[in-house]
């Protein structure tokens, strides 16, 4: 199982964008890398998910380079509603074999 | 549509009681899982069911058995209660295989202290 390793917090201001980065150094072949987000009191949900390249939605980019071992999460013009843990989690497509990371505690300010 | 609803919210327990916590989801999904997350702590996975009749281990299974008797439910129980199993409990589902990528839905979880 890839380990990933993130940044414990940060802290931004309202509007700014904010990049989290993520890094999994032993990614394997078949490993898709998704970001999830958890309010407080509340369980985590969906953000993005990605392979390679660049994936964009509605709420966020994920970049992710050729070599993969690494992802960054970026978040457009953060708003005060965007506090919360942003969690990076690698597996394969089969749901039994991926590892959430440790989580990255943002904070927005206004 | 619920998604993924947890039975019940908080629960208190004396050490050495035992309890199952009932996870429930509505969409038709064939994975389901049940995490654990101390304060200021990440997701750590106890049990999963990639089935109905079907589980298996997680990274901290000790001290847990869990049930997929239907598919729409996932049973997790504590035999013997332990402080140290003092936690926030989530469950999740995912979408059944073969769409190349996997998705989790997370219940709103369950606070236990043991005492």
């Amino acid at each position: 199982l890839a380990k990933t390793t993130q940044p414990i917090s940060m802290d931004s201001y309202e509007g700014q964008e904010v990049n989290i980065t993520c890094s999994h150094n032993n990614i394997a072949t078949n490993d898709y890398i998704t970001w999830y987000q958890q309010f407080p009191s509340q369980g985590p949900r969906f953000i993005i998910q990605g392979y390679k390249t660049k994936v964009t939605n509605e709420v966020a980019s994920l970049f992710i380079p050729a070599d993969r071992k690494s992802s960054t999460l970026s978040l457009p013009r953060v708003s005060l509603s965007d506090t919360a843990v942003y969690y990076c989690l690698v597996g394969d497509a089969d749901g039994q074999n991926f590892v959430f990371g440790p989580g990255t505690r943002l904070s927005v300010l206004p | 549509n619920a998604g993924v609803t947890q039975t019940p919210k908080f629960r208190v327990l004396k050490t050495g009681q035992s309890m199952t916590l009932l996870c429930a989801q509505d969409m038709n999904h064939e994975y389901m899982y049940w995490y654990r997350q101390d304060p200021g702590m990440g997701l750590r996975l106890i049990h999963y069911s990639v089935g109905e009749g079907t589980t298996a281990k997680g990274e901290v299974p000790d001290g847990y058995n869990v049930s997929r008797l239907k598919k729409q439910n996932f049973l997790l129980g504590l035999e013997s209660a332990a402080p140290s199993q003092t936690s926030v409990y989530f469950c999740a589902s995912s979408k059944p295989r073969g769409g190349g990528t996997d998705t989790q839905y997370f219940g709103p979880g369950t606070r236990l202290t043991v005492l």
